[in-house]
């Protein structure tokens, strides 16, 4: 099963304008992670951020993540056509949660 | 390093046929999972193996569906009598550590399963 939702489910926007995307999960996390997939092919990690944390940054991403309202979100600043892709937030449960649970993903298109 | 390889990338089959997958991990990561991708959703977690141990499956993992991981190295996946619901892209992961997962993991490109 899905832990969540992402919002939203698609955005289209121009290069060079920044992309936020937001993700809700229901049950405590040891950790929330940030994917990349483009069409039909595998995932690639983005960023991880650890539930202790409240902002992380990787060269144009930027993810912050709120536990008390169990939500997190990704900035792309400066936005490329090779950002056109699927993006994914993943869960790491509390207890030692040992594997990733992914929500539905927004699809992301960058139009030149 | 050559990363996560899954064989083959695109099976097409028959109802009612067994198929069997492959996925070779990154080669000193102890863990490796498998989840099931359909069109527009986020990946779905199948199983997971720690070494050679299956730790966790699914409710998704019907008896239908059977993976190993023998000596702790590559993991099959195996779907009996496969039914059109089963099409999906099949998707493994590794990654390394003990106790909660604190990394990031690793996934291989998928097989794509049709099921006619």
């Amino acid at each position: 099963s899905q832990q969540g939702e992402e919002d939203p489910q698609a955005l289209s926007i121009q290069e060079g304008e920044n992309a936020t995307m937001n993700c809700s999960y229901k049950t405590s996390i040891n950790n929330l992670q940030w994917y990349r997939q483009n069409s039909g092919r595998g995932l690639v990690h983005l960023i991880l951020i650890r539930s202790n944390e409240r902002e992380k940054h990787s060269g144009r991403l930027r993810v912050t993540l709120d536990t008390s309202k169990k939500s997190s979100s990704l900035l792309i600043t400066a936005s490329r056509a090779a950002d056109t892709a699927s993006y994914f937030c993943a869960t790491v449960g509390t207890g030692g949660g040992n594997k990733l649970t992914f929500g539905t993903g927004t699809q992301l298109k960058v139009e030149l | 390093d050559t990363g996560v390889s899954q064989d083959p990338r695109h099976k097409i089959t028959k109802r009612g046929q067994n198929v069997t997958f492959r996925c070779d991990p990154i080669s000193e990561h102890n863990r490796l999972y498998w989840y099931r991708q359909t069109l527009g959703q986020g990946p779905e977690f199948l199983t997971y193996f720690q070494n050679e141990a299956q730790l966790e499956k699914s409710r998704l993992l019907s008896d239908r569906f059977s993976a190993e991981r023998p000596k702790g190295s590559f993991s099959t996946l195996e779907i009996q009598r496969t039914e059109q619901g089963d099409s999906a892209m099949y998707l493994c992961a590794s990654s390394l550590g003990w106790g909660g997962l604190n990394t990031e993991a690793f996934f291989g490109q998928g097989t794509r399963l049709t099921v006619v």
